[in-house]
């Protein structure tokens, strides 16, 4: 079956501009997760959704960024104003429950550089 | 604070012989474990996992040994084979919190 889709899988922005990442988890997955990889570095939890609901937001690095999932399926991060540090690359993960005690499901991330 | 730590940064083995990934907690509630593994241009993709429960699960070439005491986790593959060349992450979570990963070990398996 399909997997978690993001897009754009690249997206370049000039500094100040705002992006919008999407991603599509698996059909049927309770659990959305978004993650930040920087260079060399493990994933770092940015945002928590069950449902439509956004059960945990405490990994935001600023105002700058916000996620929602408005119909509990497709999510959006939005980051606004776009500084040099965010260039990462932000991985979707959703898991069927709503715990965390199973795995998580990845997609391939979308790779933002901003100049 | 880094919560889960892997300090090597890069492991090269002989295809046919043992590797050994490990991993260091510092929190301790966690108390469900997993392993992924990563290819370039990929997404981290899951391999097994452990709960606190246990102190040893196995799925064919793959065994994850968990020591509570001593906040450590390892990540046995054997035979390696050298499609198993990749980036491994360590993750653990607390009461079905989120998953907080550690910063990778580069798995290289030779010929």
């Amino acid at each position: 079956g399909a997997g978690v889709s993001q897009s754009p899988r690249y997206k370049v922005a000039k500094r100040g501009q705002d992006v919008a990442l999407r991603c599509d988890p698996i059909s049927g997955h309770v659990s959305l997760f978004w993650y930040q990889q920087a260079l060399g570095q493990g994933p770092e939890f940015l945002t928590y959704f069950q449902n439509e609901a956004q059960l945990d937001k405490s990994g935001l690095p600023s105002d700058r960024f916000f996620a929602e999932r408005p119909e509990g399926s497709v999510s959006t991060l939005k980051i606004q104003r776009t500084q040099q540090e965010d260039s990462a690359v932000y991985l979707c993960a959703s898991s069927p429950s709503g715990t965390g005690d199973s795995p998580l499901h990845f997609g391939n991330g979308t790779r933002l550089t901003v100049t | 604070d880094q919560q889960v730590k892997q300090n090597s940064p890069s492991l090269s083995v002989q295809e046919g012989r043992i590797s050994i990934l490990n991993c260091d907690y510092t929190n301790s509630m966690f108390d469900y474990f997993l392993w992924y593994k990563k290819y370039p241009a990929e997404g981290p993709t899951f391999l097994i996992s452990i709960s606190s429960i246990k102190d040893k699960n196995e799925d064919g070439r793959f065994t994850v040994f968990l020591n509570k005491s001593a906040k450590h986790l390892s990540l046995h593959i054997v035979p390696s084979q050298p499609g198993d060349s990749a980036v491994y992450f360590c993750a653990a979570s607390a009461n079905t919190d989120k998953l907080i990963f550690g910063t990778g070990t580069r798995l290289q398996v030779f010929p």
